[in-house]
């Protein structure tokens, strides 16, 4: 069966820094994999995703990730922190082969310090 | 503007009650899902439906019923077979496998 790891509960860094989520799959295929933000009390938000075609994928807000195959692994980064990117970050993959149903990692809080 | 309204947005339920919590979508998308969310465990699944008039269980599917009979409309119900229910719950949909879910805001449920 599909899983998600996200690696570390909680990150914490400076306004400014360089934000990097981690997020790996098992899975036999490469499948389609996704980053949704979620702020406190609100849905889940679509940051970007990857189906097919250029691995570095750029989506809303500055935030990129890079799909590695060797690595099943697909981390979210941000070059610079703004205090407005705290929130809880969900790493979330689909497989090709089932009715698409997403898995969702457990979670990744990050708080951005001033 | 489309997208999904979940209401309400707070609901509190007594020992023993059924409540039900509504979704509604428009968006055209065929599929739709109900999740539930508690601290530090992520999203899990509780019931999907691809199309109308048909749904499958998730993960988590004892305590909890629901219907599809319209296209846009997808309403859960929490039993009081669901020993736990208090939670915050997130309908989603999707018209393809693809594309990516879009949320509802959710709705927090708590026991009283």
């Amino acid at each position: 069966a599909q899983s998600v790891t996200q690696l570390g509960s909680h990150v914490s860094v400076s306004e400014g820094a360089l934000v990097l989520l981690r997020c790996n799959y098992s899975s036999s295929v490469p499948p389609y994999l996704f980053w949704y933000v979620q702020y406190p009390n609100q849905g889940l938000q679509l940051l970007l995703k990857y189906t097919t075609g250029a691995t570095l994928v750029k989506g809303i807000n500055g935030f990129e990730a890079e799909f590695k195959k060797s690595e099943t692994s697909f981390h979210l980064t941000k070059p610079s922190a703004h205090m407005s990117d705290a929130a809880e970050y969900f790493c979330a993959v689909s497989d090709r082969g089932s009715q698409g149903n997403l898995i969702f990692g457990k979670g990744t809080k990050l708080s951005v310090k001033p | 503007d489309g997208g999904i309204t979940q209401s309400p947005k707070y609901l509190f339920r007594k020992e023993g009650q059924n409540v039900t919590l509504s979704c509604e979508q428009n968006l055209n998308h065929d599929a739709m899902y109900w999740y539930r969310q508690d601290p530090g465990q992520g999203l899990r699944l509780i019931y999907y439906s691809q199309i109308v008039n048909d749904f499958q269980k998730g993960d988590i599917a004892e305590g909890y019923s629901v219907s599809r009979e319209k296209k846009e409309s997808f309403p859960l119900t929490v039993t009081s077979a669901q020993k736990n229910p208090t939670a915050f719950y997130l309908c989603a949909s999707t018209p393809d496998r693809y594309w990516g879910y879009t949320f509802g805001s959710g709705t927090r449920l708590t026991v009283v």
